[in-house]
C-alpha cells in the first residue's frame, strides 16, 4: 500500500529564513502534487512534478522530485508571514486518479 | 470559467442521521472524487466517479455511497451517522482526457456529528 510521509509536521520560522520540507513515498507513482491549505479553506495547487529531475519554482517555493529516492522536496526562501498555511504533498499510483495525500506540513512564518 | 462548488458549507447531525453533501465540479470535467479530512490530518479518498460510474474506492465502508449525474455534478450520502465522520469533506473535479491533470478542489462541506 502506498504511504506518504512528510517532515516535519509543525515548523515555525523566522522571516526571511529558508528552510526545507520534505516528502516521502513508499511506490512507484505517476506523478506528485503540492498542495497549499489555509485555515478552514480547501486546498491550492502548487505544483504538479511529473518526472525524475523536475523543479518547479513559483515565487519563494521551489518543489524538486527524485523518483529515485521517492522524495521530494519543497525549499522555502526568505520566508514571509503570507507563507503560513498547511503544506500537502499528494501522490497518485499508476492507472487510477486516487490521491495519497501526506500527513502535512503546519508552517508557521514569525514576523 | 466557474471552479468546483458544494454545498452546504457545514452541517451539523446527530449520530445515526443519514446526510447528503453536493458537488458541482468545474466546466468541462467529467470526474469527480471525495476526500475526508479529519481534523489535523490530509485527506483521505473516499471514491471517485468517472461518467456517473464509480472508478474507484478508498478504505471507507458501504455506508458512504455517492451519485454522478448526466451534468457531472455529484453527491456523497453517509448513512448511519458516526462521531468519527465529523470531518471537512472535500469533492475535486478533473478533466481526465488531459495526459497529466490536476484536480481541483472545491471549497468542502464541514460536518459535524453529535
Amino acid at each position: 500500500e502506498l504511504k506518504v510521509e512528510q517532515n516535519p509536521l509543525f515548523l515555525s520560522m523566522q522571516e526571511g529564513k529558508n528552510y526545507t520540507i520534505y516528502c516521502n513515498y513508499s511506490t512507484t507513482s505517476d506523478r506528485l502534487y503540492w498542495y497549499r491549505q489555509d485555515p478552514g479553506k480547501s486546498l491550492e495547487s502548487l505544483f504538479v512534478l511529473l518526472s525524475n529531475g523536475a523543479v518547479k519554482q513559483e515565487g519563494r517555493l521551489m518543489a524538486s522530485l527524485d523518483t529515485k529516492a521517492r522524495l521530494s522536496t519543497l525549499h522555502i526562501t526568505a520566508a514571509v508571514h503570507d507563507l503560513s498555511a498547511t503544506y500537502f504533498c499528494a501522490v497518485t499510483t499508476s492507472g487510477t486518479y486516487k490521491y495519497i495525500f501526506g500527513t502535512g506540513t503546519r508552517l508557521k512564518v514569525l514576523a | 470559467e466557474t471552479g468546483v462548488t458544494q454545498s452546504p458549507t457545514h452541517l451539523i447531525k446527530t449520530r445515526g442521521q443519514q446526510v447528503t453533501l453536493r458537488c458541482s465540479s468545474q466546466s468541462g470535467h467529467n470526474t469527480v472524487s471525495w476526500y475526508q479530512q479529519a481534523l489535523g490530518q490530509g485527506p483521505q479518498f473516499i471514491f471517485q466517479y468517472y461518467r456517473e460510474e464509480e472508478n474507484g474506492r478508498g478504505n471507507f465502508p458501504p455506508r458512504f455511497s455517492g451519485l454522478q449525474f448526466p451534468n457531472y455534478s455529484s453527491e456523497l450520502n453517509v448513512n448511519a451517522l458516526e462521531l468519527d465522520d465529523s470531518a471537512l469533506y472535500l469533492c475535486a473535479s478533473s478533466y481526465s482526457g488531459l495526459p497529466f491533470e490536476t484536480q481541483y478542489f472545491g471549497p468542502g462541506t464541514r460536518l459535524l456529528v453529535l
